[in-house]
């Protein structure tokens, strides 16, 4: 079975600029959550989404958003880019949710300057 | 307010000896707790999974236990070799929430041959 899968793996952007990342869940899994990964504050849950529809969301700001398809591809959008935003942003799928174990992409490494 | 440590300073081992790795957390009624697995530029693998009425849960050469009454989780990996040098992560889910995990910020385990 293929793994989770996230495009692009790099990305560079400056600042005011926005950003579509995508994701790829195992086939079967229709639980897709989104997570930012900064040395600082460590791994941080953005949102959920299952069956097209937003189930949990982190503490960010509007500035990022989500959706996901019908057929449980995922894309998160970050508008408005700062200098902060620059992070390690994984993606994980699950078969239901996400409190069952969580399987993750190799993440998208976006840099803003 | 919640907190989940982990140790902040690489732990550095001889090949073949015992690693134990420590997550203690504090203000969190956990449902269970994961371990994780993360090398650098990938995303964490999952390894383990241990409940809250659960004391020790083993897989292979990993063992995790769990004590809720001092809110500490230890994560050993005996006969360790160099291949097992990565950064390690655990995540407490609560009952009554959510249950999406909360991630520590890891710590990094270097095994030296």
């Amino acid at each position: 079975k293929a793994g989770v899968t996230q495009t692009p793996r790099y990305l560079i952007k400056t600042r005011g600029q926005q950003v579509t990342l995508s994701c790829s869940p195992i086939s079967g899994h229709r639980s897709v959550s989104w997570y930012q990964q900064t040395p600082g504050q460590g791994l941080q849950f953005l949102f959920e989404y299952f069956s097209e529809t937003q189930r949990n969301k982190g503490n960010f700001p509007g500035r990022f958003s989500g959706r996901q398809f019908s057929n449980s591809r995922s894309e998160m959008n970050v508008s408005t880019l700062e200098l902060g935003d620059s992070a390690l942003y994984l993606c994980a799928s699950s078969r239901t949710s996400a409190q069952e174990t969580q399987y993750f992409g190799p993440g998208t490494r976006l840099l803003v300057l | 307010s919640q907190k989940i440590e982990q140790n902040s300073e690489a732990l550095n081992i001889q090949e073949g000896k015992t690693a134990t790795l420590t997550c203690n957390y504090t203000n969190y009624s956990p449902a269970y707790l994961q371990w994780y697995r993360q090398d650098p530029g990938r995303g964490p693998v999952f390894l383990l999974l241990i409940r809250e009425n659960e004391k020790e849960k083993r897989k292979e050469r990993l063992k995790v236990t769990f004590d809720t009454t001092l809110k500490q989780s230890l994560f050993h990996i005996t006969a360790s070799q160099p291949a097992d040098s990565a950064t390690y992560l655990c995540a407490l889910s609560t009952s009554g929430g959510s249950y999406i995990p909360t991630f520590g910020r890891g710590t990094s385990l270097i095994v030296h041959p």
